[in-house]
């Protein structure tokens, strides 16, 4: 079992459609909680940075974590085809410095 | 420039060669990450510095794969005698200090070995 899932999708929705993304992790001690944006043949870039549990939210994002459930989310509302991309989630236990990330999940938002 | 800076961008290599990847890293970052990367998976983790130390390398695949990063700021990935399996995106990354979240990542290094 990997330390991290995350569905592959793809995920297609329509424009302007509330995307919800997840992740499921099994180390209890992840405390540090991130979700990457990559467009196809770019580097990952940061969306949203969370440090324990809770809910942060940024502009047309949102994102969750639970961790009595060991599950993370990232929602986006009025999705658009820009948002048409891989979305991965990282996570870190204090000290470690290595950030486990899922397999990512591919959105396609239809215009 | 402003961001992570990585070369080559492409490298093709023949089976047994040695190769050399480098990582500039952003200005002021501490901390410097490599990833690996294979087509539809995400990154997998390397090896991480803490200026010049390297304090983990436990995601190395085996003793052909070696990184440096001797004056704290540029870092060298060395694959020795490379082998088909090591073809992948190789994905440097940096952060004003360790563990506070901002991984910034480069373009990578895409690497094809014949």
């Amino acid at each position: 079992q990997k330390e991290v899932e995350q569905d592959p999708g793809p995920l297609s929705v329509p424009e302007g459609a509330i995307v919800s993304l997840n992740c499921t992790y099994s180390n209890s001690a992840f405390q540090y909680f991130m979700w990457y944006r990559q467009y196809s043949r770019k580097g990952p870039e940061l969306l949203m940075y969370t440090y324990s549990s809770g809910n942060k939210e940024d502009g047309r994002f949102t994102a969750q974590v639970d961790k009595s459930s060991k599950y993370i989310s990232l929602f986006i509302r009025d999705s658009q085809p820009s948002d048409s991309a891989t979305y991965l989630c990282a996570m870190s236990a204090p000290g470690t410095y290595k950030y486990i990330f899922g397999t990512g999940t591919r959105l396609k938002v239809l215009a | 420039g402003a961001g992570v800076s990585q070369s080559p961008r492409y490298k093709v290599t023949k089976r047994g060669q040695d190769v050399a990847l480098r990582c500039d890293p952003i200005s002021g970052h501490v901390s410097l990450y490599w990833y690996r990367q294979a087509l539809g998976q995400g990154p997998e983790f390397l090896t991480y510095f803490n200026y010049e130390a390297q304090q983990d390398k436990s995601g190395l695949p085996n003793d052909r794969f070696s990184a440096e990063r001797p004056e704290g700021s540029i870092s060298t990935l060395t694959i020795q005698r490379t082998e088909q399996r090591d073809s992948a995106m190789y994905r440097c990354a940096s952060s004003v200090q360790g563990q506070t979240g901002e991984l910034f990542f480069g373009e990578g290094s895409r690497l094809t070995v014949l």
